[in-house]
Formats: C-alpha cells, sequence, structure tokens
C-alpha cells in the first residue's frame, strides 16, 4: 500500500518553514525520507524506527507517529539547496514503498 | 558520489527486446533493492535481495526478473519489453536490512521504442 504524501508540491522563499507528510493504512516498523534533485538519484536524509530510534544525516528533523501510521518532515529556516522532490518510504511486512514525492521549490 | 555504480547509463531498445541492467552495490552492502522511476510515478519498489537470496518482492511485472551473485552485483533483467517500461531504472543498496539508509546509484534510462 502505497503511502500518501500530503502536499504534493510546495514553494516557499528562502528561510520559511515547511512540512511534509506522510501517512499510512498500515502499521509501520520504520519511515525512510529521501530527497531527489532534478536528474540525479535520491539521496537518505533520515530513518525514524519503531520505538524512537532516529538515524540521520542532516539537520533536518522528523516525527513517527505509530498509532496513527503517520510521520512528517520539518524543514525549518529554508535554503535554495533544499529545492527538489521528496520521498517517504513506509516499511511493514519486510518492504519499503515510496510515496509519489512532494516537490518543494525554494524561491531566492 | 555513493559508490553504487550502474551499467549502463542510458539503453535505447525496441519493443519486444529483452535487457541486463547491472548494478554493483557500494563495498560491504550485503542488500540491494531495484526501484522503477516513471513521470509522476515516484519510486515504484521492484525487488529486494539480500546477501544472495531474494528478501521481499514489489511490484515487479513476471516479465522481469533479478538476481544477485555471490559478489553481490545484482542483474536485473527485462524481458518482452514494451513501450510502458521506458523509465529510470535506479539501484539502491543498504549495509544490512531495511533499517538502514539506503544509498542510490545514478540510474540507468531506458527507452524502449
Amino acid at each position: 500500500q502505497q503511502p500518501v504524501q500530503s502536499p504534493q508540491a510546495v514553494i516557499l522563499r528562502e528561510g520559511e518553514d515547511a512540512v511534509i507528510n506522510c501517512s499510512s493504512s498500515k502499521a509501520l516498523y520504520s519511515v525512510h525520507w529521501y530527497r531527489q534533485k532534478h536528474g540525479e538519484a535520491p539521496v537518505f536524509l533520515m530513518i525514524l524506527l519503531k520505538g524512537g530510534e532516529q538515524k540521520g544525516h542532516e539537520k533536518i528533523s522528523a516525527s513517527f507517529n505509530e498509532k496513527k501510521q503517520q510521520s512528517s518532515l520539518y524543514l525549518t529556516a529554508s535554503q535554495l539547496s533544499y529545492s527538489g522532490t521528496y520521498f517517504c518510504g513506509t516499511e511493514s511486512d519486510d518492504k519499503i514503498i515510496f510515496g509519489k514525492g512532494t516537490r518543494l521549490h525554494i524561491l531566492p | 558520489d555513493s559508490g553504487v555504480t550502474q551499467t549502463p547509463k542510458h539503453l535505447i531498445t525496441a519493443t519486444g527486446q529483452r535487457v541486463t541492467l547491472r548494478c554493483s552495490p557500494r563495498s560491504g552492502d550485503l542488500s540491494v533493492y531495484w526501484y522503477q522511476q516513471s513521470l509522476d510515478q515516484g519510486l515504484q519498489f521492484l525487488i529486494q535481495y539480500y546477501n544472495g537470496e531474494e528478501r521481499a518482492k514489489g511490484n515487479i511485472l513476471e516479465r522481469f526478473s533479478a538476481q544477485q551473485f555471490p559478489d553481490l552485483h545484482s542483474e536485473l533483467n527485462l524481458s518482452s519489453l514494451e513501450l510502458g517500461d521506458s523509465a529510470l531504472y535506479f539501484c539502491a543498496s543498504s549495509s544490512r536490512d531495511n533499517s538502514y539508509e539506503q544509498y542510490f546509484g545514478p540510474g540507468t534510462r531506458l527507452t524502449v521504442t
């Protein structure tokens, strides 16, 4: 079951904040977040595991509500480099299924 | 550079043909994932291998098959190609299982004419 991401697209000015949501109809073991710039491969941002453990490489925060099967990615004080498409991947039944993505465009 | 390599970078072929896409994971990574990305379809999970064994299957067509070899490289075979198979095919690897980050290769762009 593909997770649902919202919004589908966001346009921000540099320095503004954004929240991207991801929800699933299935019980989740983990949620993964990736960013893909145009013409490039997706790049890992963060994993949130059931039980509260988080793994991330960048100064981006996220939350995982296990009971509601939802996750949110918080982008604060956005920079031009944040532009791209953000994908959430939800893990259940030993599979990671990605959503359709949220396109984020940052204006100077 | 993620450390994952994919060949070829581009592939143009005709309908009905068969192609093989190759992926070499990062050194030491045991898991290999294959994804198909079409316009507006996001990343469609196809299949995962872990240390040579099939671990999970997604929306992979019966015309598609994959394997992971003892040296951990993987191949995705696409046969009886249709126009709708035109897409970007990504391979990703992770050190162990789904609790670890995936590193994506640069992708193979397949065009079926």
